[in-house]
């Protein structure tokens, strides 16, 4: 099985600090994600990425960066962290139709 | 805009009792269509997909979904719930004009009285 791996669970940041938040897939997917989830909102994109190097924004991208270096990695970037980036964020996967999720990390910007 | 509308934020059915959870979507072609459950603390899990064929799809735990065309809908059925179904339940569609991403409603809470 195809595994998406998120390098934190929990997280607590400062405002203003700059934050990583990594993801790692174990197969040879094109395409990564990063959406985050809020109660009531459900799961909103913020980035996605089609190749190495290559990224588009999704529906929600302000106050995020992302970066993909290499094909099996993507990393969403925290420029300056604000407390409404408090939320759980989840990547993702995906070649052709099926798409992998990672178990997220819980970011708490105080 | 492409959206997906689940337009039950949360429902409660008595255990042993039938369910549905209703999705439609803004678009007027076939797309590729997903639910997805997440209990409490827990990671998202597919329980079934429809890409094309025959509109009544199964899924895993018992679940069902029949997509309808005319109506843009997907929606997710069980005829018989139990008290291990009370989650968060995630309706998404991906493919088509929404391309590479995979767009989520809202989703739906379901709880179950025993």
């Amino acid at each position: 099985d195809v595994k998406v791996t998120q390098s934190s669970r929990y997280l607590v940041k400062r405002t203003g600090e700059k934050v990583f938040l990594e993801c790692v897939q174990d197969m040879d997917h094109e395409n990564m994600f990063w959406y985050r989830q809020d109660p009531g909102l459900g799961l909103r994109l913020i980035y996605f990425s089609y190749d190495v190097k290559m990224k588009e924004k999704g529906d929600i991208p302000e106050g995020y960066s992302v970066s993909r270096e290499k094909k099996e990695r993507f990393s969403l970037i925290l420029e300056s962290a604000s407390t409404n980036q408090t939320s759980m964020y989840l990547c993702a996967s995906r070649k052709g139709v099926g798409y992998t999720f990672g178990s997220g990390t819980r970011l708490t910007v105080v | 805009a492409q959206s997906v509308t689940q337009p039950d934020i949360h429902i409660t059915v008595s255990e042993g009792a039938s369910l549905e959870l209703r999705c439609n979507y803004s678009y007027g072609a076939t797309p590729y269509l997903f639910w997805y459950v997440q209990s409490p603390g827990q990671g998202l899990q597919l329980l079934l997909k429809y890409f094309s064929g025959d509109t009544l799809v199964q899924g895993i735990k018992g679940f069902e979904a029949e997509f309808k065309r005319s109506q843009s809908s997907f929606n997710l059925r069980k005829p018989s719930v139990h008290w291990s179904d009370a989650a968060e339940y995630f309706c998404a569609v991906g493919g088509g004009e929404y391309g590479n991403k995979l767009v989520f409603g809202a989703g739906t809470i379901l709880r179950v009285k025993s």
